[in-house]
């Protein structure tokens, strides 16, 4: 069965910093890997997901992912954190094969500092 | 990318009573819906998958009498909390499965229901 985990229940960071969310993942076969962002009382937004290819990936609001099957994590990064950043945030993962659905890890609460 | 709309954003509702919510898909068709609850502070846990024309599938633990889930439509799944609880308040959240492999999901605005 497939799993996510978020080691961190928080980080914090100062604005301006970079930031880095951690995630790694269990899945058989090859994954697919998610990231989403919560803001309170809303529904969950998509950032950016890996499915084949560039390990490195590209998302919104200058977020982006490495992929790093060795490890099997998906860090969530991004250069120069913002204030607007601060949100909980999702890993999610599920298995490449046939109709699976996503597993979710607990969420990360980020919180940048002025 | 794909629009998911769901409602009501927020419901107060009395004890022993139901309350449905609606989930549509605007601009694409989803032949796949999944229903969410999210506990404060927790994750999200799937309940069902709801497929378009057919019973929904439930995962363990959640009652299905209790949580009625319809997908009548293309657009369109409705959950149904039946003769509601307070232990049944909660966030309830939908997604929309994109792709003949369901590679992406897009998530409406969440429920937030409220017994008393």
């Amino acid at each position: 069965a497939q799993s996510v985990a978020q080691p961190e229940d928080q980080v914090n960071v100062a604005e301006g910093n970079p930031l880095t969310v951690k995630c790694t993942y269990s899945v058989s076969g090859n994954p697919y890997l998610f990231w989403y962002v919560q803001y309170p009382n809303r529904g969950l937004q998509f950032l950016l997901k890996y499915i084949t290819g560039d390990n490195l990936v590209k998302g919104s609001y200058g977020f982006e992912a490495e992929f790093n099957k060795s490890q099997t994590s998906f860090h969530l990064k991004k250069p120069s954190a913002l204030v607007s950043d601060s949100a909980l945030y999702f890993c999610a993962v599920r298995g490449n094969t046939g109709f699976q659905k996503l597993v979710f890890g607990t969420g990360t609460r980020l919180l940048v500092s002025p | 990318g794909a629009v998911v709309s769901q409602h009501p954003s927020w419901v107060i509702c009395k004890s022993g009573t139901s309350v449905k919510i609606e989930c549509r898909s605007l601009d694409f068709q989803a032949t796949t819906m999944f229903w969410y609850r999210q506990f404060p502070k927790q994750s999200l846990m799937l309940m069902a998958t709801s497929n378009e024309g057919s019973k929904a599938t439930y995962e363990q633990g959640v009652e299905k009498d209790k949580f009625l889930i319809n997908h009548a439509s293309l657009t369109l799944s409705t959950l149904t909390v039946t003769s509601a609880h307070p232990e049944d308040s909660s966030f309830y959240i939908c997604s929309a499965g994109v792709g003949r492999l369901n590679t992406e999901a897009f998530f409406g605005q969440g429920t937030r229901l409220t017994v008393v």
